[in-house]
């Protein structure tokens, strides 16, 4: 079976520019987490989503970032303006009901 | 503010050590608790989860115990092998359907 799947696996853009990131969750699974890793603050949630709407985005970290699952197999996240703060990896993650969460392999991004 | 402590920040055993850590986690309005093991340039994966007071779990050599009256779980690696090294989160989650809060991790490092 395919896994969460994450698109691109690395990203370098310069200040200023948009960034959108992609993310396809299992096939089945009703809820889709975004997370940011970084150093500093370990794996912070960003928003999460059951069936396709939006239930939490608290950890959205300003207005520059914004989420959208249009159906229950595709997702994005998009940050515009981007910063150089911004840069982190960031993960995607799926879960069907109370079963564990499934997680992407990550997009790596850097502002320059 | 809900928040998950881990402990140790990280540690370096020995191969064939036996070694274990902790998670610490609001003790009240308690649903879940989940351990993750995070592989360097790898994505998180799943473990445990545990949702009962007393509950273990044991998968080869690793094992987790659950105490939600007082809120701490502990995971044990016995006999710890290279293959071992990673960084273990545990995640917690106080009610169905809500998102899971994630601890820093345990970042373990074993040694031949």
């Amino acid at each position: 079976d395919a896994g969460v799947i994450q698109s691109p696996r690395h990203e370098v853009t310069e200040m200023g520019q948009e960034v959108t990131l992609r993310c396809k969750p299992i096939s089945g699974h009703n809820s889709l987490f975004w997370y940011r890793q970084t150093m500093m603050r370990g794996l912070e949630l960003l928003i999460y989503f059951n069936n396709n709407v939006p239930i939490d985005d608290s950890g959205m970290p300003e207005d520059r970032f914004s989420a959208k699952m249009p159906n229950a197999s595709f997702s994005t996240l998009k940050i515009q303006p981007s910063e150089p703060r911004d840069s982190a990896v960031y993960f995607c993650a799926s879960k069907r009901g109370n079963q564990p969460q499934h997680f992407g392999d990550g997009t790596r991004l850097s502002i320059l | 503010i809900l928040n998950v402590e881990q402990s140790p920040q990280s540690l370096h055993v020995q191969e064939g050590d036996s070694t274990n850590f902790t998670c610490s986690f609001p003790s009240s309005n308690f649903y879940a608790l989940h351990w993750y093991r995070w592989e360097t340039a790898k994505s998180p994966e799943a473990l445990f989860v545990m949702t009962l007071n007393g509950d273990e779990k044991k998968k080869g050599r690793i094992s987790a115990t659950l105490n939600t009256k007082e809120g701490y779980s502990y995971l044990y690696i016995k006999g710890s092998q290279p293959e071992d090294s990673a960084t273990y989160l545990c995640a917690f989650s106080n009610q169905a359907g809500t998102a899971l809060i994630f601890g820093k991790g345990t970042t373990l490092s074993v040694s031949s």
